[in-house]
C-alpha cells in the first residue's frame, strides 16, 4: 500500500512570495489533514477535511493560508503571502478509522524556509 | 485550551536499558492515546497506540496508561542505538479524530 505522498520536499522562499504544496493521501482514506510543524515543536493542526468538505480549519491562518481538496482526493495548502514565521515544515497525514481509533500516517512533508 | 505535556529531555540511556517515555494531558474527554516516533528531519511514524487503563505491549514496546491520574507512558525495552528518535505523544476527544500533540521527548540510546 502506498503511503501518503507530498511535494515538493524543499522550497525556499522569499517573504511576501507565494508557495503551494501538494499532498496525495493512501488510497481509501477520506480524512485529510495538514499540520504544521515548527523546529522543537509537536505537528499543529492547521485544517481536517472529510472528502472534499472542511471539518476543522479553526487554527488556520485564514488571512494569508488557503487549502482545497477539490475532488476529495489531493489536497494543496497555500501560503500568500509567506512570513518569516512561516519557516517549518509542513506535514500531511491521512486517517484510517477502525472500531472508532483514528489512526493518522503522516507524508514525509515539505519544509519551507522563508528568507 | 487542551493541553499535552511532554519532557523535551533528552533522556538519555545506554544499550540495553529501559526507556520511559511520560506524558500527561489536560482534558478529561480524550479518549485514545498515540505514540509517534519522528526520527531527525523525518515524519512522524505511528508506534502504538492505547485507549483502556492498563498496559499495552507490542515487541520491545509497552504503552501504559491511567486516565484517572491523566497519564501516559512509553516504555522500551532493550533499547538500541536506532531508538534514539524523538517521541510524540498525541491524544483525541471521544468522537474526535484530530489529535493533539505534545513537544515530544528526545530520547538518545548510547551504544
Amino acid at each position: 500500500e502506498a503511503g501518503v505522498a507530498q511535494s515538493p520536499r524543499y522550497k525556499i522562499i522569499e517573504k511576501r512570495q507565494s508557495v503551494a504544496f501538494w499532498c496525495n493521501p493512501i488510497s481509501g482514506h477520506a480524512t485529510l489533514y495538514w499540520y504544521q510543524q515548527i523546529l522543537g515543536q509537536g505537528p499543529k493542526l492547521l485544517i481536517q477535511f472529510q472528502n472534499n468538505g472542511v471539518v476543522d480549519d479553526s487554527q488556520l491562518p485564514k488571512d494569508r493560508f488557503s487549502a482545497e481538496r477539490l475532488k476529495g482526493v489531493d489536497s494543496t495548502l497555500k501560503i500568500q503571502p509567506a512570513k518569516l514565521e512561516d519557516s517549518a515544515v509542513y506535514l500531511c497525514a491521512s486517517m484510517k478509522e477502525t472500531s472508532g481509533i483514528y489512526e493518522q500516517f503522516f507524508g514525509p512533508g515539505t519544509r519551507l524556509t522563508v528568507l | 485550551q487542551k493541553e499535552v505535556e511532554q519532557n523535551s529531555g533528552p533522556l538519555s540511556v545506554p544499550e540495553g536499558a529501559i526507556a520511559s517515555l511520560n506524558c500527561t494531558y489536560s482534558d478529561r474527554g480524550s479518549q485514545s492515546f498515540f505514540w509517534y516516533r519522528q526520527y531527525s528531519g523525518k515524519s512522524p511514524e505511528l508506534i502504538m497506540f492505547i485507549y483502556s487503563n492498563g498496559d499495552k505491549e507490542d515487541g520491545r514496546f509497552t504503552a501504559q496508561l491511567n486516565k484517572a491520574s491523566q497519564y501516559v507512558s512509553l516504555l522500551i525495552r532493550d533499547s538500541q542505538p536506532s531508538d534514539s528518535a524523538t517521541y510524540l505523544c498525541a491524544v483525541n476527544r471521544a468522537g474526535y479524530s484530530t489529535l493533539t500533540f505534545g513537544k515530544g521527548t528526545m530520547l538518545l540510546v548510547s551504544p
